[in-house]
Parts: C-alpha cells; sequence; structure tokens
C-alpha cells in the first residue's frame, strides 16, 4: 500500500520568500511521484512528476522538487513566492509497473502568499 | 489540444435520487479516471478505466459505478444518493505510458 504526508495543511509565505512545502511518501515499489496545484473552483493541474529519471525535477511557474529515496521526500520548492501561487498543493504516488495509473494523494497544503 | 471536459459543472439532487455524471478525455487519452474530493476525506480514488475495462476500483460502495465508451468517454453514476455523497467529483484522462493524469474542472454536486 501507498500513502502520502503531507506536512502542514496551511502554509504562509511572504511575497518574493521561497516556498517549501513538504511530502513524504511510502512505497513499497518505486513511486512515480506527482506535485498538483488546485485554484478555487476549479480541478488540478499537474506542476511536476518524478518517474526514475533525474531526482531534481524543475516544473511549470520556476517551481522543482527533489526526490529523496533515502529520506522517501519529494518537497516543492519555489526561490521567489509571487501573489499567484496562492492555492492548494496536492503531492501524490503512484507505484510504476503496476498497471493502473491511480494516484494516492496527500490530504493538501494550502499556501497563502502575504503581501 | 481541448482539455479534459465534465459535464455539468453542479448539480443539486435530493437524498434518494440517482446522478450520473459525464467526463470527456483528452483526445487519445484511453485511460480515465474518477475522484471524489471532500474537506474531510480529501481526494479519493473511485476508479479507473481504460479501453472500455474497469481495471481498478477504490474503496466504495456499490452505489458508485462507471462504465466508459468505446470513444474514451465515460460516466459515473451514483445511485440513492446520501448527505455524505456531496463533493467535487474530478475525472483526469492520461496518455498511455506517461503516468501524467490531466484532470478536468469537476462537477461539484450537492446532496439535499
Amino acid at each position: 500500500a501507498q500513502s502520502v504526508t503531507q506536512l502542514g495543511s496551511h502554509v504562509s509565505v511572504s511575497e518574493g520568500a521561497l516556498v517549501l512545502l513538504r511530502c513524504n511518501y511510502s512505497s513499497s515499489v518505486p513511486p512515480y511521484l506527482f506535485w498538483y496545484v488546485q485554484y478555487p473552483n476549479q480541478g488540478l493541474q499537474l506542476l511536476l512528476k518524478y518517474t526514475s529519471a533525474a531526482t531534481l525535477v524543475k516544473g511549470i511557474n520556476d517551481f522543482e522538487a527533489e526526490f529523496k529515496k533515502s529520506e522517501t521526500s519529494f518537497h516543492l520548492t519555489k526561490p521567489s513566492a509571487h501573489m499567484s501561487d496562492a492555492a492548494e498543493y496536492f503531492c501524490a504516488v503512484t507505484e510504476s509497473g503496476a498497471g493502473s495509473y491511480q494516484l494516492t494523494f496527500g490530504k493538501g497544503t494550502k499556501l497563502s502568499v502575504i503581501p | 489540444k481541448a482539455g479534459v471536459t465534465q459535464t455539468p459543472r453542479y448539480l443539486i439532487k435530493t437524498r434518494g435520487q440517482q446522478v450520473t455524471l459525464s467526463c470527456s478525455p483528452i483526445s487519445g487519452h484511453r485511460s480515465v479516471s474518477w475522484y471524489q474530493q471532500t474537506p474531510g476525506q480529501g481526494l479519493q480514488f473511485l476508479f479507473e478505466y481504460f479501453s472500455e475495462t474497469q481495471r481498478n476500483k477504490g474503496n466504495f460502495p456499490g452505489r458508485f459505478s462507471g462504465r466508459q465508451f468505446s470513444n474514451s468517454r465515460s460516466e459515473m453514476n451514483v445511485s440513492t444518493l446520501e448527505l455524505g455523497d456531496s463533493a467535487l467529483y474530478l475525472c483526469a484522462s492520461t496518455e498511455r505510458d506517461s503516468y501524467e493524469q490531466y484532470f478536468g474542472p469537476g462537477t461539484r454536486l450537492t446532496v439535499t
């Protein structure tokens, strides 16, 4: 069974500050990992994915994440927060080669950006 | 390419009724997955269809069912609605072997 833990249901940062959203996963097989963003009343938008290539993954809007197998982590970072980054962020995992694309999501982290 | 579309966007139903939600995937995507999103339980996997076959199912009661048509469009049905079924229902489509799921805007179901 796989699971995802996102530390901090709510994170506040100042505009221009570093954004760090934490994600730890549990998986019995090599995982594929994803970060999604959700704006109010919208669906989920894929920010980036890790599928066993480079451990440092770059995504859209200057977001990036690093896969650390020893720490079972996949934290999301952005060097400088913009007001438009205020949204809810979800980390998700799926099992590679499982014959299904089912995603298991964390509970989400709501990011607030203070002007 | 057009994105994933879901209809209707909003629905209000009464307890005991049934409802059908529709999802049209991105052209060429043969996998469609459904998720339920609630404030309490978060995002939970309902089921996945690939080439008209259900190949995975989440831990939901039998009142929740789905199907996929030959053009990859998918529907999900919930019978005998309960108040707890009020949620945002999200559909996602996946291009084979990419593992990237592209989500639609969702259908907001309210059960009164």
